[in-house]
């Protein structure tokens, strides 16, 4: 298996709403990622997890809350998200460092609009 | 913030054309990678070049590196339709915490049949 799975594909939701992003690899990769991407912008770093723990936060608000459960699943929880974060939220995995330099793996993205 | 700065941001070309684009970015660097992106949609890694290394092949690409003028180009060769996409460049740190991938702003390339 050598993708990255995001579900939903797609997510409208309110400003008082909770909802959850999911990940998923079953590559063995030990650090996976949150990007945020607006339209025609390069993909943001949000979150960074290396062996299930949180190594970087890029200064993300609150209402986004990363887990990692296990090896293989990422999670974004939102909560009381602003208009003006709608966009689509990446996951990605790849190689630790320590084991040496490789590219990352993208799922195909969840399109948030909060309404 | 983005490390890399991309050039041209956007470029149209003829099928069968080859297609160049560039990127620079500021500080010392691991590796650098190119993605391609279509419609907004995931990122697919296309090569990763590592700081001492300066050329590097993959079929139709070709990537240089010089890590004295810290930057990098993409060539496409013998472009088709089908490469129509945003092309990222990605750059590797040495200096960051952790994993940390930062991208440049992209050059899109739109390839006409």
């Amino acid at each position: 298996d050598t993708e990255v799975t995001q579900t939903p594909k797609h997510l409208v939701m309110g400003m008082t709403n909770k909802k959850s992003l999911k990940c998923e690899q079953h590559m063995g990769h030990r650090a996976m990622y949150w990007y945020k991407q607006k339209a025609k912008k390069p993909p943001e770093l949000m979150f960074v997890y290396s062996y299930e723990k949180l190594s970087i936060n890029e200064s993300v608000p609150s209402r986004f809350s990363p887990e990692c459960p296990n090896s293989s699943l990422l999670n974004l929880h939102l909560h009381a998200l602003q208009p003006e974060d709608s966009a689509l939220y990446l996951c990605a995995s790849s190689q630790t460092r320590d084991r040496g330099s490789s590219g990352y793996t993208f799922g195909s993205g969840t399109r948030l609009t909060v309404v | 913030s983005q490390q890399g700065e991309e050039d041209p941001q956007a470029l149209s070309i003829q099928e069968g054309e080859n297609a160049t684009m560039n990127c620079s970015y500021k500080t010392s660097i691991n590796n650098l990678q190119w993605y391609r992106q279509n419609s907004g949609r995931g990122l697919v890694h296309l090569i990763l070049i590592r700081s001492n290394e300066r050329e590097k092949h993959s079929g139709r690409l070709r990537v240089t590196l010089d890590t004295s003028k810290k930057s990098s180009s993409l060539l496409i060769t013998a472009s088709r339709a089908a490469d129509t996409a945003s092309y990222f460049c990605a750059t590797g740190s040495l200096k960051a915490a952790g994993n940390k991938l930062t991208f440049g702003g992209g050059t899109r390339v739109l390839v006409k049949p």
